[in-house]
């Protein structure tokens, strides 16, 4: 199984509403990453995860909160987004540095 | 600063023609480079992983080759057919990083 699990698949939110991004994976990684995708442009990257411990913030903005609750789980907690968030919002998992990474088919993102 | 450029931009070409894409990056010292598949508004699906001492993969269609001194990578794939149609972007991990850099892709057309 090399899957990774987003969910939702969309989402449409309101600038002061909260909400989460759900990502799985049960190939054993322990390393997990959250991407961010404007139409258009490639992904960046925006949080790690190595064995649960945030190991690289990218100066993302405080309205987004990352949690790691175990080795399968990642979520990225939303709140008060700016319209200028809207996006497609990747998760990636890998063994760790230098071995293969498999993304998840990500949240399409709207904030209004 | 370490960088990933992909050339074409974009690429339209007739059914069945072997077709070339190409992937420039800076600094040699890089643990893989990786090769990715995106539709539209959909995640990223694994192509090939070409590790820093291999010097092409091949998976059907598609062979990946991998010039690490001159800091190049080419994604050959032969036959193409409509299906083929998408987005392709090259990544580098490199050792100072811990997670991806991304190209900004090439979008193919294949036309029947």
């Amino acid at each position: 199984d090399t899957e990774v699990t987003q969910t939702p698949k969309h989402l449409v939110m309101g600038m002061t509403n909260k909400k989460s991004l759900k990502c799985e994976q049960h190939m054993g990684h322990r390393a997990m990453y959250w991407y961010k995708q404007k139409a258009k442009k490639p992904p960046e990257l925006m949080f790690v995860y190595s064995y649960e411990k945030l190991s690289i913030n990218e100066s993302v903005p405080s309205r987004f909160s990352p949690e790691c609750p175990n080795s399968s789980l990642l979520n990225l907690h939303l709140h008060a987004l700016q319209p200028e968030d809207s996006a497609l919002y990747l998760c990636a998992s890998t063994q760790g540095a230098g071995t293969e990474a498999f993304f998840g088919q990500g949240t399409r993102l709207t904030v209004v | 600063k370490q960088e990933v450029t992909q050339i074409p931009a974009a690429l339209s070409v007739p059914e069945g023609e072997n077709l070339v894409l190409n992937c420039s990056f800076t600094d040699s010292a890089i643990y893989n480079l990786q090769w990715f598949r995106q539709d539209p508004g959909k995640g990223l699906t694994s192509l090939l992983l070409i590790q820093s001492s291999q010097r092409e993969q091949t998976s059907g269609r598609l062979n990946a080759s991998l010039d690490k001194s001159s800091g190049r990578s080419t994604l050959y794939i032969a036959a193409s057919q409509p299906g083929d149609s998408a987005t392709y972007l090259c990544a580098v991990e490199w050792r100072s990083q811990g997670n991806l850099i991304f190209g900004k892709g090439t979008k193919l057309s294949v036309k029947p």
